[in-house]
């Protein structure tokens, strides 16, 4: 069936420093790939995400890149700091399909000042 | 405007007990989902609706029925619960429309034991 792998599970970096967090999805007509960042004991939320037709998209210090063929794509954080801390999940959709979200296994990240 | 509105945040059940975790949102959206979520795990899907009237079986179904009486409002309802029901249940909702970003509640945990 449909799957989203993420990796890694764990990840500490210090202040200041990059985190690269990546996902893979096996259903070839997903379309639509958000990620969502969850502080500890509170709700998910979106914080950036990409349709097929882009092969990279930038807010800041977030970015999303996608590589179709392949079917992967990856978060970047540039200039980690502490409030980035938190656990990130990457998903995967069909637009205008079912609607349905896949998730991956979650990132956690401990950035340390 | 107070988006996706979950009840109750925390419940504790004893085996074999029933209960249904209500949720309603004001945004007039079309799709209605619901997730657990494990320690340390992803969202899993549970059901989801695309309308009134229509719901549909996620990943994880069993022990579960939902109904969608009415656009706000999609409840969960729990039968003869059991230990391995306990998580954190997240109600969403997204209109539907173009990038159908995912709008969470606030989440209920509830422990079975």
């Amino acid at each position: 069936g449909e799957n989203v792998e993420q990796h890694p599970s764990t990840l500490s970096v210090q202040e200041g420093d990059s985190a690269v967090i990546k996902c893979t999805y096996s259903d070839s007509a997903s379309n639509y790939f958000p990620w969502y960042k969850q502080e500890l004991g509170k709700r998910p939320q979106l914080i950036i995400d990409i349709r097929s037709n882009v092969g990279e998209k930038k807010d800041q210090r977030i970015a999303v890149t996608l590589n179709k063929t392949a079917k992967h794509f990856s978060l970047h954080i540039t200039e980690t700091q502490p409030e980035d801390s938190a656990v990130y999940f990457c998903a995967a959709s069909i637009i205008a399909g079912t609607y349905k979200y896949i998730f991956g296994t979650g990132t956690r990240l401990k950035v340390l000042a | 405007n107070a988006g996706v509105t979950q009840t109750p945040k925390f419940r504790i059940l004893k085996i074999g007990q029933s209960m249904t975790l209500q949720c309603t949102q004001d945004m007039n959206h079309n799709y209605m989902y619901w997730y657990r979520q494990d320690p340390g795990m992803g969202l899993k899907l549970i059901y989801y609706s695309v309308g009134a009237g229509i719901t549909d079986k996620g990943e994880v179904p069993n022990g579960y029925n939902v109904s969608r009486s009415t656009t706000e409002d999609f409840p969960l309802r729990l039968e003869l619960a059991a230990p391995s029901q306990t998580s954190v249940y997240f109600c969403a909702s997204s209109s539907g429309v173009g990038a159908n970003v995912l709008t969470f509640g606030a989440g209920s945990r509830l422990t079975v034991l």
